[in-house]
């Protein structure tokens, strides 16, 4: 099944500067990618997604690069605000429909003032 | 967007009682469901995919005679844990995908979060 690594775990990044999350993924069927964003004691809210037939998206100070060859995602997040402090996860799947996600660990972003 | 609904947000229970958590999709349908538990600073796990009119699917080392989950319906699943213990406490959520040809995009419930006494 699909496996998917996320690195960092952590990241403090000064306001205003960019912060950058990776991701890999081992299922080459893969063709979904989502990131989410969740704030303590919250539930994850999709930011951004990509699907296997673009490289980039951008939505605003966000964007998403995939990289298919080499099956890994990267999220972008430019001009960071305290605000965006939480902790993001990446994921991936397959086949639509009865295929759940398969979350990466997560990373703990803090955007320091 | 699409709304998925779950109750109870959070539950304080004894040892050995069980609790449900009920997963509601307001405003489409939803034939598979999916059940994720968190635990503090950890990442989403699937415990188990609900079919609607059929078994769920559950993911390898959760037991299915404790995590006990019904999808009667196209907007409904519940989740029973049984027979509840401590180290049952944990943030569990519950997750839907609208039925048909879409986005793709996986819709969350608000979370319940579980406190095992």
């Amino acid at each position: 099944g699909e496996n998917v690594e996320q690195h960092p775990s952590t990241l403090s990044v000064q306001e205003g500067d960019s912060a950058v999350i990776k991701c890999t993924y081992s299922d080459s069927a893969s063709n979904y990618f989502p990131w989410y964003k969740q704030e303590l004691g919250k539930r994850p809210q999709l930011i951004i997604d990509i699907r296997s037939n673009v490289g980039e998206k951008k939505d605003q100070r966000i964007a998403v690069t995939l990289n298919k060859t080499a099956k890994h995602f990267s999220l972008h997040i430019t001009e960071t605000q305290p605000e965006d402090s939480a902790v993001y996860f990446c994921a991936a799947v397959g086949r639509l429909g009865n295929t759940p996600l398969v979350f990466g660990k997560g990373t703990r972003l803090s955007v320091i003032a | 967007g699409a709304v998925v609904s779950q109750h109870p947000s959070w539950v304080i229970c004894k040892s050995g009682t069980s609790v449900k958590i009920e997963c509601r999709s307001l405003d489409f349908q939803a034939t598979t469901m999916f059940w994720y538990r968190q635990f503090p600073k950890q990442s989403l796990m699937l415990m188990a995919t609900s079919n609607e009119g059929s078994k769920a699917t559950y993911e390898q080392g959760v037991e299915k005679d404790k995590f006990l989950i019904n999808h009667a319906s196209l907007t409904l699943s519940t989740l029973t844990v049984t027979s509840a213990h401590p180290e049952d406490s944990s943030f569990y959520i519950c997750s839907a995908r609208p039925s048909g040809v879409g986005t793709g995009e996986l819709f969350f419930g608000e979370g319940s979060r579980l406190t095992v006494l």
